[in-house]
């Protein structure tokens, strides 16, 4: 069964450090999410990215994360000086828009992401 | 505005009891998603159950049930003869063609089973 998968499963990062989160969406899938889950809380939507551009972001994603689908696999999360409160678990996700209106996203597993 | 209320935060019940889970939506928008994800202590999220906004059939799927009430905007999620590995987080979201395919996430609700 096709499944999105993450990669760092945990990643610990210092304080000002720039971090990569990497994805590999479902291979026919065309749409690309990140979602944070700080510990503890819901899980929040960060982005979702489309036709190799951003489609939607939140408050949340500020200029300190970008994304990037830098090759036709891997769909990456940077940010660029982590603080204390970007640690969290992070979610990739990806859909089909083919899907509609049956739309569903599959979910990684996950990245937990500690900052000290 | 869309959002998801999922108002009990923690509940425990007796191995092979039933525990029913509440959700609440908000949503302006006439075709919608529903759905519940499982978050067991390992973090990751499982998917449960889909529903569309035109279907309001209730769904059950061994020992899971679910009954989708649009007079009252409620998606609940009852568990039949709870078991230990039920256990977990479970939460419902809620997605509209207004926000694409973005996902509103509840508050979740920690669901203890004691054996």
């Amino acid at each position: 069964e096709p499944e999105v998968t993450q990669t760092p499963s945990h990643q610990v990062t210092q304080m000002g450090q720039e971090v990569i989160l990497r994805c590999v969406p479902i291979s026919n899938h065309l749409y690309f999410y990140w979602y944070r889950q700080i510990l503890g809380q819901k899980v929040e939507f960060l982005v979702s990215f489309y036709n190799n551009e951003i489609s939607e972001k939140s408050e949340i994603f500020d200029d300190q994360f970008s994304v990037e689908r830098p090759d036709g696999s891997n769909f990456t999360l940077k940010i660029r000086s982590t603080k204390l409160e970007d640690s969290a678990m992070y979610f990739c996700a990806s859909s089909d828009p083919s899907d509609r209106p049956n739309t569903e996203a599959f979910f990684g597993q996950g990245t937990r992401l500690t900052v000290v | 505005a869309q959002k998801v209320t999922q108002a009990q935060t923690e509940i425990s019940v007796v191995e092979k009891e039933d525990v029913t889970l509440d959700c609440v939506y908000e949503t302006r928008d006439t075709t919608y998603y529903l759905f519940w994800y499982k978050q067991p202590p390992s973090g990751e999220l499982v998917f449960l159950i889909r529903r569309n906004s035109f279907d309001e059939q209730n769904e059950i799927s061994g020992r899971y049930s679910w009954n989708f009430q649009k007079s009252t905007s409620s998606f609940n999620f009852t568990i039949t003869a709870s078991q230990v590995v039920d256990s977990a987080v479970y939460f419902c979201a809620l997605s509209d063609l207004n926000t694409g395919n973005q996902f509103y996430f509840g508050t979740g609700t920690s669901l203890t089973v004691i054996p």
